[in-house]
């Protein structure tokens, strides 16, 4: 069974650029949620989809979005980048909705310059 | 209500030797404990996980010793190994229905040495 994709794996943008990032969850997998990884602030979270809609919200600014396919596919948009976005993107597959045994991805690291 | 407190943030232990990591949390709600570990350059992978009716599960080296009344929970590393050397994350979340996220604790890093 494959596990949790995510593509780019390394990205670099300027500032004020958008970026789209993207993840194919485990088949069979029907939630997908997003964390921010960086060195100072660990694992936070950005949002959760399940069933092609959004069902939590992390405490992050409108700049960051995302969306899920019928294929449980997701991707997450990041627009107008800040230096401060620059971090490790973690996409994590789970069966169900606030499922904590939750499988990661690589990631996608994204550095703003 | 949400966070989930985890200590040390770093952590040096002799091979051989016991790692313990501690994580306290607030919301009594929480009913599923797991622990993350991540190596450099990967996502995190499930370790281990409890739920609160136990007060201890063990797999080979690893074992989550879980304390309810006190709203702590730790995981113990025997013989550690510099394998082992890696960052760990407690989490907790409501597992069944409902839409609470998994809360993360902030890691630990690990780092065993010979």
């Amino acid at each position: 069974k494959a596990g949790v994709t995510q593509t780019p794996r390394y990205l670099i943008k300027t500032r004020g650029q958008q970026v789209t990032l993207s993840c194919s969850p485990i088949s069979g997998h029907r939630s997908v949620s997003w964390y921010q990884q960086t060195p100072g602030q660990g694992l936070q979270f950005l949002f959760e989809y399940f069933s092609e809609t959004q069902r939590n919200k992390g405490n992050f600014p409108g700049r960051f979005s995302g969306r899920q396919f019928s294929n449980s596919r997701s991707e997450m948009n990041v627009s107008t980048l800040e230096l401060g976005d620059s971090a490790l993107y973690l996409c994590a597959s789970s069966l169900d909705q606030g499922n904590a045994e939750a499988f990661f991805g690589q990631g996608t690291r994204l550095t703003v310059v | 209500q949400q966070q989930v407190k985890q200590s040390p943030q770093s952590l040096i232990v002799q091979k051989g030797g016991i790692s313990i990591i501690n994580c306290a949390y607030e919301n009594t709600a929480f009913d599923y404990f797991p622990w993350y570990q991540q190596f450099p350059g990967k996502g995190p992978a499930l370790l281990i996980a409890i739920r609160p009716d136990v007060s201890e599960k063990k797999e080979g080296r690893f074992t989550i010793s879980f304390n309810k009344s006190a709203k702590q929970f730790s995981l113990h590393i025997m013989d550690s190994q510099p394998g082992d050397s890696a960052t760990y994350f407690c989490a907790a979340s409501k597992s069944s229905g409902g839409y609470q996220k998994v809360t993360f604790g902030t890691g630990t890093k690990l780092q065993v040495i010979p």
